[in-house]
């Protein structure tokens, strides 16, 4: 069975850090694009980042997160720096539905969901 | 401000049908890129319900279907029933923004 497993959410200072990380089974995982989407407390769901075989970033985080991957561990990252107030999110890890690793990225369906990790960002 | 504009809400009785919009520009769904749409329940992580504007994943009846015209796509459902209560998300890609984008989402109610 495929599963996605999010972990490293908590409470955080504003201007603080935070490393989520995302444990994928059930499939190639190095085959796949993965992705982090959010949604803030009573918001819609935010496409944050991608990394297939280059990173791309929502406006609202470049340069101040960053996606990476291990395909040893079948582990997908997300480091968050000088981390705000509106960052508060639950942070979901998702995996493209068709497979492939190419430097262009036109985006895709996301088949496959972890149940999330809440990240708190508060004094 | 979400790029991909849906309804706040839409409601119908069980049986009924109803549809559901997602209204995007030339830069996304008039593109040309694909358009999915995803069930959320609350507690619950996001559900794929429909992908490349038409076709169901397996599992997902037939009751739900996906069209995409010009700017716009929608998401129909059929014999509506009390568990489809729930919010409706459709995401396509932007090539301004190059990224992923999703609609603000409607929350379906079923009377």
């Amino acid at each position: 069975e495929m599963q996605l497993v999010e972990s490293g959410g908590g409470l955080v200072l504003p201007g603080g850090s935070l490393r989520l990380s995302c444990a994928a089974s059930g499939f190639t995982f190095s085959t796949y694009a993965m992705n982090w989407v959010r949604q803030a407390p009573g918001k819609g769901l935010e496409w944050v980042s991608v990394i297939s075989g280059s990173t791309f970033y929502a406006d609202s985080v470049r340069g101040r997160f960053t996606i990476s991957r291990d395909n040893s561990k079948n582990t997908l990252y997300l480091q968050m720096n000088s981390l705000r107030d509106e960052d508060t999110a639950i942070y979901y890890c998702t995996k493209d539905k068709k497979p492939g690793i190419s430097a262009y990225w036109y985006g895709d369906a996301f088949d496959l969901w972890g149940q999330g990790t809440l990240v708190t960002v508060s004094s | 401000q979400s790029v991909l504009t849906q309804p706040p809400s839409v409601s119908g009785a069980p049986g009924q049908r109803v549809t559901l919009s997602c209204t995007g520009r030339s830069s996304n769904i008039g593109a040309g890129y694909t358009v999915s749409w995803y069930q959320h329940l609350p507690g619950s992580a996001p559900k794929l319900l429909i992908y490349s504007n038409n076709e169901r994943p397996s599992g997902v009846p037939d009751r739900f279907s996906g069209s995409k015209s010009g700017t716009s796509a929608s998401l129909a459902i059929t014999g509506l029933r009390a568990e489809d209560e729930a919010d409706y998300y459709c995401q396509s890609y932007d090539e301004g923004l190059s990224g992923s984008v999703f609609g603000g989402g409607t929350k379906l109610t079923v009377l």
